[in-house]
């Protein structure tokens, strides 16, 4: 089946740029989607195919994707973006929806 | 508000049964697909299962296939999970989730309203 990695954590400094990366075998030819879960509460869409994103979701949550590799970046990080991030395709082979293993995002 | 909830979860023996609700309101309840995903405490998610806006169609994870059942009930704008043999590693928070666009299948979009969750423990 269809496997999605990311990595566990990924730490940043307030007002830094925070990238988060979903790899995948030719994930550039499927659309991505990724949510925010804080902890307690249910996750929350931020980004959809590949690089929408949903109202009220600030300009500064962007997407791509492209080969291997789709990338969740969040510029001028603010403590209230800690949260786990993940990363959802459709495999179509398989017929299931898959969601990544999840990376917690730390601000420092 | 567009929001939906769950309900029905609880405590059961390995090898029970419970049936999972979810009401839908705000939005055409009939109109979009709808779907169950799971979250083991202190894991990530799991997507459950996922039906079509008219329920004819279904998709299931492996290890629920034969044991879960996804239904629903657009004239109650209310979406189902009958689960039966439960084992213990189906102990999880079960959300509710509805597609961004309607009428799309199979289910590649994305969840863009999710319940809190309904809470499923399977122990002796």
């Amino acid at each position: 089946s269809y496997v999605l990695t990311q990595p566990p954590s990924v730490s940043v400094a307030p007002g830094r740029t925070a990238r988060i990366t979903c790899g995948g075998n030719n994930i550039g030819s499927k659309s991505v989607h990724w949510y925010q879960q804080k902890p307690g509460q249910a996750p929350v869409l931020v980004i959809y195919y590949d690089s929408d994103r949903p109202s009220g979701i600030p300009e500064r949550f962007s997407g791509s994707n492209s080969g291997n590799t789709a990338t969740l970046t969040i510029s001028r990080v603010e403590a209230g973006d800690e949260a786990d991030y993940y990363c959802q395709v459709w495999d179509g082979i398989s017929d299931h929806v898959v969601f990544g293993g999840g990376t917690t995002l730390t601000v420092l | 508000e567009v929001q939906v909830l769950e309900s029905g979860g609880g405590l059961v023996q390995p090898g029970g049964s419970l049936r999972l609700s979810c009401a839908a309101s705000g939005f055409t309840f009939s109109t979009y697909t709808m779907n169950w995903v799971r979250q083991a405490p202190g894991k990530g998610l799991e997507w459950v299962s996922a039906i079509s806006d008219s329920g004819i169609s279904t998709y299931y994870i492996d290890s629920v296939k034969g044991r879960f059942t996804i239904s629903r009930d657009n004239s109650k704008n209310t979406l189902y999970l009958r689960m039966n043999i439960l084992r213990a590693e189906d102990t999880a928070l079960y959300y509710c989730a509805k597609n961004i666009k309607g009428s799309s299948w199979p289910p590649h979009d994305a969840f863009d309203i999710w319940g809190r969750g309904t809470m499923v423990t399977v122990s002796s």
